[in-house]
């Protein structure tokens, strides 16, 4: 069965420093991946989605950016982060071509 | 743009009470799926819709698709205090991407 891992779980981080969250994928292959931030508990803004390796598409222009170094791992950076980052951010995967979505756990993000 | 319009925001209800969400959009999807998300948890996928008209059962839950496919409706029969949560429609497209709404937030009383 598939399975989606995000981490950290909660992570605090100070105004102006990087951030690096993973998200990997289990047992499937050539997935599409996506990245989502969640602002206080409603609804969800895409913001990277990759239908492949190194092939990202960036939905919001932002403080942002992602990788995907293998087909199964994606990762959600950013250089210097900004108060207005803070929110829960979620990972989801699609078997490529299908548009049924599977989240990971998130992750809540909180910048001081 | 795709927007979807979810109703009501919130709603509190007691044990025992039926309820139906609606999720209404101008746009025509190819598909539609409902999510169930608890409090720091991700949304998990409960149904996807794909022909107008289609109707869907889930145990207590039943899942509308409209004739147009711009519209859905979620009926909870006999709510329990396990149905509370944050209820969310997103609507398919004609790439992989979904449009999400903003959500149906309920609490079911004991």
């Amino acid at each position: 069965s598939q399975t989606i891992h995000q981490w950290p779980a909660t992570l605090v981080q100070p105004v102006g420093s990087p951030l690096s969250l993973e998200c990997t994928v289990e047992g499937t292959s050539n997935p599409n991946l996506y990245w989502y931030r969640q602002a206080a508990g409603r609804g969800l803004q895409l913001l990277f989605y990759s239908v492949g390796i190194g092939q990202i598409s960036s939905e919001v222009p932002q403080n942002l950016s992602a990788s995907r170094p293998q087909d199964r791992q994606f990762i959600l950076s950013s250089k210097k982060l900004l108060l207005s980052d803070s929110g829960f951010y979620l990972c989801a995967w699609s078997v490529f071509g299908t548009r049924e979505q599977f989240f990971g756990p998130g992750t809540r993000l909180t910048v001081l | 743009t795709q927007l979807l319009e979810q109703s009501p925001q919130f709603l509190s209800i007691q044990e025992g009470e039926n309820l139906t969400v609606y999720c209404n959009s101008s746009s025509v999807f190819s598909s539609l799926q409902w999510y169930r998300q608890e409090p720091g948890e991700g949304p998990v996928l409960l149904v996807t819709v794909v022909t107008g008209g289609e109707v869907k059962k889930l145990k207590r839950l039943t899942f509308q698709f409209g004739d147009a496919r711009k519209d859905s409706s979620l009926h909870i029969t006999a709510a329990q205090p396990g149905d509370t949560g944050l209820y969310l429609c997103a609507g398919g497209g004609s790439n992989y991407k979904l449009t999400f709404g903003k959500g149906t937030l309920l609490t079911v009383n004991p």
